[in-house]
């Protein structure tokens, strides 16, 4: 879907760096959420967020912090406490509320360890 | 939480061939049940969703059934084509929660 920015396509970091993902919508959905896909392996959920100003944890969070000031933006940092950041990153987003909805993906960042 | 186990991780079909790829859910509130493909280095696009007042749901050469009572999904492709091989993954949601929960996937080849 065209309606879900990810840059960049590919991120290096350095030991002891952080970096940031960035996330842009413009399909006015409510929910965001971002993925880890780690190679022959499925989608697990790092972060989500309901609505603006509101996040919630998942399954892997250690290691990465996100922010919701704009419904539009859910940008994803990698800070250096993730000690294997190497993986494909993947953005999502919801219309309304409530699992009802399919989610619609980015094209996801590529990033990998200098 | 909702856990959703995929089987098998992969699976090759000659072309012409059907596929069936199933996924069991340990959460009985879950009623949203959807199939991504998603094709070698791009993103997951949906082909194909579920709800859980419907037993099955067809489009074209795809089709889905849920079993409630057993809490399993499965996706059926019918006459594969060499454009099918991808990785699909299921998934499973439910009401008023936005935690949408993936299989592990199957990379699915259809050699021609």
């Amino acid at each position: 879907d065209g309606g879900i920015t990810q840059s960049p396509k590919y991120l290096f970091r350095k030991e002891g760096q952080n970096v940031t993902l960035s996330c842009e919508q413009n399909l006015n959905h409510d929910a965001m959420y971002w993925y880890r896909q780690d190679p022959g392996q499925g989608l697990r959920l790092i972060y989500y967020s309901q609505i603006v100003n509101d996040f919630q944890k998942g399954d892997i969070a250690e290691g990465y912090s996100v922010s919701r000031e704009k419904k539009e933006s859910f940008p994803l940092t990698v800070t250096s406490a993730q000690k294997n950041p190497t993986a494909f990153y993947l953005c999502a987003s919801t219309a309304g509320q409530g699992g009802r909805a399919p989610q619609h993906f980015g094209d996801g960042t590529r990033l990998s360890i200098l | 939480g909702e856990n959703v186990e995929q089987h098998p991780s992969t699976l090759s079909v000659q072309e012409g061939d059907s596929a069936v790829i199933k996924c069991t859910y340990s959460d009985s509130a879950s009623n949203y049940f959807p199939w991504y493909k998603q094709e070698l280095g791009k993103r997951p696009q949906l082909i194909i969703d579920i709800r859980s007042n419907v037993g099955e749901k067809k489009d074209q050469r795809i089709a889905v059934t849920l079993n409630k009572t057993a809490k399993h999904f499965s996706l059926h492709i019918t006459e594969t084509q060499p454009e099918d091989s991808a990785v699909y993954f299921c998934a499973a949601s439910w009401y008023n929660n936005n935690d949408m929960r993936f299989g592990a996937g199957t990379r699915l080849t259809v050699k021609p």
